[in-house]
């Protein structure tokens, strides 16, 4: 069974249009987050959510818009697309204070905007 | 602020080789301290962590541990093979922000 999964795997869309992404773990964490991973493999956090509230907010345009509609889900809203927003952007999650806390990944969604 | 700072790549070796990628960290407080691997086309997976000073984590014949002294993190596998062809992160949690910080990644690439 698949513990964090994300939707769609590929994404390739032209500037300007808005985009979702989906996220769902079934893990019974708290805490859920999105990371971005540009093209040297760098992962840059974010957002964060603890039970449903927004804990982590990156320096990150406003153009993204996280949405958590219960612990279980966080979707990420992106408008107005630009070039640079293409990457690949994972989903996390983890039970969050807890010392030692793992995050699970899902899989990543690869955006490309042309 | 937290971070982590590990060697850069991309390493190359040879089947059965010894591998070693430094990690070290800046943090305020205990931090717990991870690996994660990342295979072609795939997310990020727990590797191994430590919670405290001289903790050693091990998985999969990887093993780091955690030497405050030096504030080092350092994954050693002593024989390596095709399937450990990766990217290998190291991570800090100071268990006070839900935030985990990443180094830059390494790539590893061993050849047959």
């Amino acid at each position: 069974d698949t513990a964090v999964s994300q939707t769609p795997k590929y994404l390739v869309t032209q500037m300007g249009n808005d985009k979702s992404i989906k996220c769902e773990q079934n893990l019974g964490h708290d805490t859920m987050y999105w990371y971005k991973q540009d093209s040297k493999k760098f992962l840059k956090i974010m957002f964060s959510y603890n039970n449903k509230e927004l804990i982590i907010n990156e320096t990150v345009p406003n153009r993204f818009s996280p949405k958590s509609p219960d612990k279980a889900h966080l979707n990420l809203h992106i408008n107005s697309l630009e070039l640079g927003d293409s990457a690949v952007y994972f989903c996390a999650s983890s039970q969050g204070g807890l010392p030692g806390s793992p995050l699970h990944f899902g899989n990543g969604t690869r955006l490309t905007v042309t | 602020g937290n971070s982590v700072t590990q060697m850069e790549g991309p390493v190359t070796l040879s089947e059965e080789a010894f591998l070693t990628i430094n990690c070290t960290y800046t943090a305020t407080g205990y931090p717990s301290l991870f690996w994660y691997v990342q295979y072609p086309g795939e997310g990020l997976q727990l590797l191994l962590k430590a919670t405290k000073a001289d903790d050693k984590g091990s998985n999969k014949g990887f093993e780091a541990t955690y030497r405050k002294e030096t504030t080092s993190f350092h994954l050693e596998k002593g024989s390596v093979q095709v399937s450990d062809s990766a990217v290998y992160f190291c991570a800090l949690s100071d268990g006070n922000d839900y935030k985990l910080s990443f180094g830059a990644g390494t790539t590893v690439t061993v050849r047959a």
